[in-house]
């Protein structure tokens, strides 16, 4: 079957850095995506994995190990609106193109 | 340039009553999907069109229905809604293939109550 695993909550402090972990278990694996989420709001895009190693992109940094099944999202000094749920999505093929999400990390940044 | 827009934003059902959610998109994406968001399960499929005129079962398709009839929407039916239902309706689309450009894109969301 088709599984992603991340915490449901973390905390952290204003100007901090929160690495969120992710790790899956699928087939025809084709790609990594993180999207942040806000309350009430509809995901949007923060990154993207499909080679092992880190891509970074200003505070936001992604990291992606295929043969270990594991990603992380790095998020560096942080700010009170970096709130938000974060998703871990695997985009998977097999003839057409499909997600499948995890359950969402709730990011909570205290002043 | 919208994006992707869905109708309504929110709407009260009550158990047996059917309606029509409608996506639309103006991105000429050729992969459209639906998705429903419940707390604590995350975001789970019900049902995805590669293309205008084609329709596939997601990961939890059962009381639902879809059409996709024109490239830009994509419409999401319920025949007899259950109060099972009430959730947050997100639809979203890519324009299909590999690459970071490939990210999905999703419209605000549908909150839908059923009693």
């Amino acid at each position: 079957g088709q599984n992603i695993d991340q915490p449901t909550e973390m905390t952290a402090t204003e100007g901090a850095i929160v690495q969120i972990n992710c790790t899956y278990q699928t087939s025809g694996f084709n790609g990594l995506f993180w999207y942040q989420q806000h309350a009430g709001e509809a995901p949007t895009f923060l990154s993207y994995n499909v080679l092992d190693g880190l891509e970074e992109k200003g505070r936001f940094s992604s990291f992606l190990s295929r043969s270990k099944g594991y990603s992380y999202l790095l998020l560096k000094e942080l700010q009170m609106k970096d709130s938000a749920s974060y998703l871990c999505a695997v985009r998977v093929y097999s003839g057409t193109y499909k997600y499948i999400f995890g359950t969402g990390t709730r990011l909570k940044v205290l002043a | 340039n919208a994006g992707v827009t869905q109708t309504p934003k929110f709407r009260v059902l009550k158990t047996g009553q059917s309606m029509t959610l409608l996506c639309a998109q103006d991105m000429n994406h050729e992969y459209m999907y639906w998705y429903r968001q419940d707390p604590g399960m995350g975001l789970r499929l019900i049902h995805y069109s590669v293309g205008e005129g084609t329709t596939a079962k997601g990961e939890v398709p059962d009381g639902y229905n879809v059409s996709r009839l024109k490239k830009q929407n994509f419409l999401l039916g319920l025949e007899s809604a259950a109060p099972s239902q009430t959730s947050v309706y997100f639809c979203a689309s890519s324009p299909g293939g590999e690459g970071k450009k490939e990210t999905q894109y999703f419209g605000p969301g549908t909150r839908l109550l059923v009693l």
